[in-house]
């Protein structure tokens, strides 16, 4: 069945700690997408990255990166250098690929992370 | 700024009340979704529109109605709601998806309704 796991509820860092938050799925797909969305405390879920089953290439983004990993079906995101700023709630979603109505948008419990001053 | 307004941001209401929240989009998408969120659950798809017409009802019970009159506006129209109807009630909005509730398109959401059934 598909899955989304993220098995960090919570986090808590002092800023300028780097953090990671894990994402581990679960599909019978060769063909899916993989989400990061940030939630903060305004509530409005942003979106940060989308990455397709087929590039395995880890991604930079400022002080954000992604580390797409197919052997472990995992999707880990870190923060370098984290600020109050990054304090939210992320979350991590499956989209599978193929067409028509089977298809869902799976998504992870979240992981709340607090960046301490 | 997403470009997603929900209103209003806040809604107490009584079992016995009908009310509507209301959505509207300025990012010219076609695509638009209502999300359930709740403590210690994954979101939950309620209802997805492609150009005005439903194309996904998740088993959401009848007393909540979704209304699209046009691709820029989505509400969701409230009646004899139970306490359990609790939660952040978030809208989304993207291109438009080829069916059903998933999507490969990155979504906008707006900042939800927090809505408490009393």
């Amino acid at each position: 069945a598909q899955k989304v796991t993220q098995a960090q509820t919570e986090i808590s860092v002092v800023e300028k700690e780097d953090v990671t938050l894990d994402c581990v799925y679960e599909t019978r797909d060769t063909t899916y997408y993989l989400f990061w969305y940030k939630q903060p405390p305004s509530g409005e879920l942003v979106f940060l990255i989308r990455r397709n089953s087929f590039d395995e290439q880890n991604e930079i983004s400022g002080r954000y990166s992604w580390n797409f990993q197919k052997s472990t079906s995992s999707f880990n995101f870190t923060i370098t250098a984290s600020q109050v700023v990054d304090s939210a709630v992320y979350f991590c979603a499956l989209s599978e690929g193929g067409a028509g109505n089977n298809r869902k948008l799976i998504w992870g419990l979240g992981t709340s992370l607090a960046v301490n001053p | 700024e997403t470009g997603v307004t929900q209103t209003p941001r806040h809604l107490v209401m009584g079992m016995t009340n009908k009310k509507s929240l209301k959505c509207e989009q300025h990012l010219g998408h076609n695509a638009m979704y209502w999300y359930k969120q709740s403590a210690k659950k994954p979101l939950e798809l309620m209802f997805v529109y492609n150009f005005k017409e439903q194309t996904e009802n998740n088993s959401v019970p009848s007393r909540f109605s979704p209304e699209c009159p046009n691709s820029s506006h989505l509400f969701l129209h409230l009646h004899t709601l139970q306490p359990e109807d609790s939660a952040l009630y978030l809208c989304a909005s993207s291109r438009p998806t080829t069916g059903g509730g998933a999507t490969n398109e990155k979504l906008f959401f707006g900042s939800g309704t927090q809505l408490s059934v009393l």
